[in-house]
């Protein structure tokens, strides 16, 4: 079975820290991605990485950046985070881009 | 651009019955793949059931079918014999041979005994 794993299931920060989000998957996917999930819109692509050191902007990367040192890490960082940052975000890795996603567990994030 | 919407935010449905979920999609794309996702409450969201396009035979998964109308861009997910587990956020979603995965915007479905 494919584990996603995100480091925290909850995390709460304050408006202006540099937040990192990580995630580590196990079955050695070529693609990664971020998602942030808000009620009555849906999951939002933040970004997604198709290698290691490799990325593209999904529909919502501003305020977000991304790393991919690893194929197995993909870490989202907020630069200064914002209030309006405070949403779940889920990762996912895939084989292929057409090929189903497998999600992590997801991070409750919080900015105060 | 490609589009997935979900007009039902939450459906109810009684243990044992019959449920479906609508969803129509856009995409500009000839091959092209659907895909409906389970988010039970506070766990992972999960693969349900995968429609290629090119496909015209309806994918099933036990309990679980799809209504694929091309023609029409209809993508509707069909739950018999509903079981209390089965009560989650499903998102229908769609991805194009090289591009991302596009969700819908959800819709929740009660299940009541």
């Amino acid at each position: 079975d494919v584990k996603v794993t995100q480091s925290s299931r909850y995390l709460v920060k304050r408006t202006g820290e540099k937040v990192f989000l990580e995630c580590v998957q196990d079955m050695d996917h070529e693609n990664m991605f971020w998602y942030r999930q808000d009620p009555g819109l849906g999951l939002r692509l933040i970004y997604f990485s198709y290698d290691v050191k490799m990325k593209e902007k999904g529909d919502i990367p501003e305020g977000y950046s991304v790393s991919r040192e690893k194929k197995e890490r993909f870490s989202l960082i907020l630069e200064s985070a914002s209030t309006n940052q405070t949403s779940m975000y889920l990762c996912a890795s895939s084989l292929d881009l057409n090929q189903p996603q497998h999600f992590g567990d997801g991070t409750r994030l919080s900015i105060l | 651009a490609q589009t997935v919407t979900q007009s039902q935010p939450e459906m109810s449905v009684q243990e044992a019955e019959t449920v479906t979920l609508s969803c129509t999609y856009d995409t500009s794309e000839s091959d092209y793949y659907l895909f409906w996702y389970k988010q039970p409450p506070s766990r992972q969201m999960i693969l349900v059931i995968r429609q290629e396009a090119y496909k015209q035979q309806n994918a099933t998964e036990n309990r679980f079918s799809v209504n694929f109308q091309k023609a029409a861009k209809s993508f509707s997910l069909k739950i018999s014999d509903s079981q209390l587990g089965d009560a989650a956020m499903y998102f229908c979603a769609l991805t194009g041979t090289a591009s991302k995965l596009t969700f819908g915007t959800g819709t929740r479905l009660q299940v009541t005994l």
